[in-house]
């Protein structure tokens, strides 16, 4: 079946340390892949994007995620976290020329300090 | 940057009232627009798909007399939660996106709208 899977609910790290958020697909064809980022009772915020190209993407606030097509990923990682990016993340799948969208069932990112 | 609002961002009401939300974009034009529901420390389920000046396609399982949507215009969408009942409070997420602005054009959200039916 097709879907996007975060197999992480929650994942706890100390401040400073280093970040990896897992995400799976299970799409056909190119997939348009996302990172979005929710703070508690807000909007969505996109974090990257990829359509094509460098498998490496930068993104905002200092995330990257590296597509995987042999392993059908796109994990996002941080080289060091800061408190404030405590929140709930969601990796997308744009499908049909990028006009629908399915989401992972999100993970949630708490710092310790 | 584009910006997508959202209004009300919180509405209380009595079982059986309905109630409209409102998803707007500010600084670009939407061909398309969604709306998604989400449950509380769930993800996004997407509703419905909106292109201007069309119906409205709808996710299977969603009702598509209970929640009326509108795109009348290429910044405006509506959703209308008809005859709101306790199981239909949840937060709604708008999003919008310029589809002729190529495959590339991401969407963009709205901040949510939390409704609370009692």
């Amino acid at each position: 079946a097709q879907s996007v899977t975060q197999p992480d609910i929650h994942i706890t790290v100390s401040e400073g340390a280093s970040l990896e958020l897992r995400c799976n697909y299970s799409y056909g064809a190119t997939p348009y892949l996302f990172w979005y980022v929710q703070s508690p009772g807000q909007g969505l915020q996109l974090l990257l994007k990829y359509f094509s190209g460098d498998t490496l993407v930068q993104g905002i606030k200092g995330f990257e995620a590296e597509f995987k097509r042999s392993q059908s990923s796109f994990n996002l990682r941080k080289p060091s976290v800061h408190w404030s990016d405590a929140a709930e993340y969601f990796c997308a799948v744009g499908l049909y020329n990028n006009n629908d969208m399915r989401f992972g069932a999100g993970t949630r990112l708490t710092v310790k300090p | 940057g584009a910006v997508v609002s959202q209004h009300p961002s919180w509405v209380i009401c009595k079982s059986g009232t309905s109630v409209k939300i409102e998803c707007r974009s500010l600084d670009f034009q939407a061909t398309t627009m969604f709306w998604y529901r989400q449950f509380p420390k769930q993800s996004l389920m997407l509703m419905a798909t909106s292109n201007e000046g069309s119906k409205a396609t709808y996710e299977q399982g969603v009702e598509k007399d209970k929640f009326l949507i509108n795109h009348a215009s290429l910044t405006l969408s509506t959703l209308t939660v008809t005859s709101a009942h306790p199981e239909d409070s949840s937060f709604y997420i708008c999003s919008a996106r310029d589809g002729r602005r190529g495959i590339q054009e991401t969407q963009y959200f709205g901040p949510g709208t939390r409704l609370l039916v009692l």
